[in-house]
C-alpha cells in the first residue's frame, strides 16, 4: 500500500525566504505526482504536476522536482509571500487516471511579515 | 487551468434530512469525477469514482445507499448524502480531470456539511 509522508508538518518563515517542502512516497511505481495548495476552507489549487518521466517542473517562483528511485520530490518556494501561507500537499498517482491517488498529509506554511 | 464548480460552499441540515452536492466542469467535458471527504486537520480520503452514465465506483468503507452518486452528463456529477447524522459533517471536495490530458486534477472549491 502507498504511503505519502510530508515533512516538516508545519513551516513558519519570514517573509522573502526560500523553502523547500518535502514529499516522500513508499512506492516508486507512479505515473506522476502532483503538488496543491489548500486555503482554509477551501478546495485545492493544482500547483504542479511532474510526470514519472520528468526530473523537474517549474512554474514562476515554484520549481518541483522528482526523484523516483528514492521515491521523494520536493517543492522548493523562491523569495515566499505572505500569499503562500497554505497548506500545501503532494499526492501521487500510479496509473495516470487520478482514480487511485494518495494524498500526503500536507505541510502547513505560514510566512510571517 | 481548467475549472470546476461545487456548490454550495456551505449547508447546514437536521438530522434525518437529505443533501445534495453539486460538481460542475465549466470549461472541460469530463467522463469520470472524484468525491472526497476531508477531516479537519487531516488530509483527503477518496470516497467513490464517479462514472458518467454508470454506477460509481465506492471505496471500501463508504456506503454507497448512505452517499448516492449521480453522473448523469459530462459536466456534472451530485453527491446525495442521505438521512444525514452529524458524524456525516465533514467538508466534502470534488474533482475531476480533463479527458485526454497529462492526468492533471482540478477540484471544486468544496463543501462543509452540517448536519445538526
Amino acid at each position: 500500500k502507498q504511503e505519502v509522508t510530508q515533512i516538516p508538518a508545519a513551516l513558519s518563515v519570514p517573509e522573502g525566504e526560500n523553502l523547500v517542502l518535502n514529499c516522500s512516497f513508499t512506492d516508486s511505481a507512479i505515473y506522476n505526482l502532483q503538488w496543491f495548495r489548500q486555503d482554509p476552507g477551501k478546495g485545492l489549487t493544482s500547483l504542479l504536476l511532474i510526470q514519472s518521466s520528468q526530473r523537474e517542473q517549474t512554474s514562476g517562483r515554484l520549481n518541483a522536482s522528482l526523484d523516483k528511485s528514492s521515491g521523494r520530490s520536493t517543492l522548493y518556494i523562491a523569495a515566499s509571500q505572505p500569499g503562500d501561507s497554505a497548506t500545501y500537499l503532494c499526492a501521487v498517482d500510479p496509473t495516470g487516471t487520478a482514480s487511485k491517488l494518495t494524498f500526503g498529509t500536507g505541510t502547513r506554511l505560514q510566512v510571517t511579515l | 487551468g481548467a475549472v470546476v464548480s461545487q456548490h454550495p460552499s456551505w449547508v447546514i441540515c437536521k438530522s434525518g434530512t437529505s443533501v445534495k452536492i453539486e460538481c460542475r466542469s465549466l470549461d472541460f467535458q469530463a467522463t469520470t469525477m472524484f468525491w472526497y471527504r476531508q477531516f479537519p486537520k487531516q488530509s483527503l480520503m477518496l470516497m467513490a469514482t464517479s462514472n458518467e452514465g454508470s454506477k460509481a465506483t465506492y471505496e471500501q468503507g463508504v456506503e454507497k445507499d448512505k452517499f448516492l452518486i449521480n453522473h448523469a452528463s459530462l459536466t456534472l456529477s451530485t453527491l446525495t448524502v442521505t438521512s444525514a447524522h452529524p458524524e456525516d459533517s465533514s467538508f466534502y471536495i470534488c474533482s475531476a480531470r480533463p479527458g485526454l490530458g497529462t492526468g492533471e486534477l482540478f477540484f471544486g472549491e468544496g463543501s462543509r456539511l452540517t448536519v445538526l
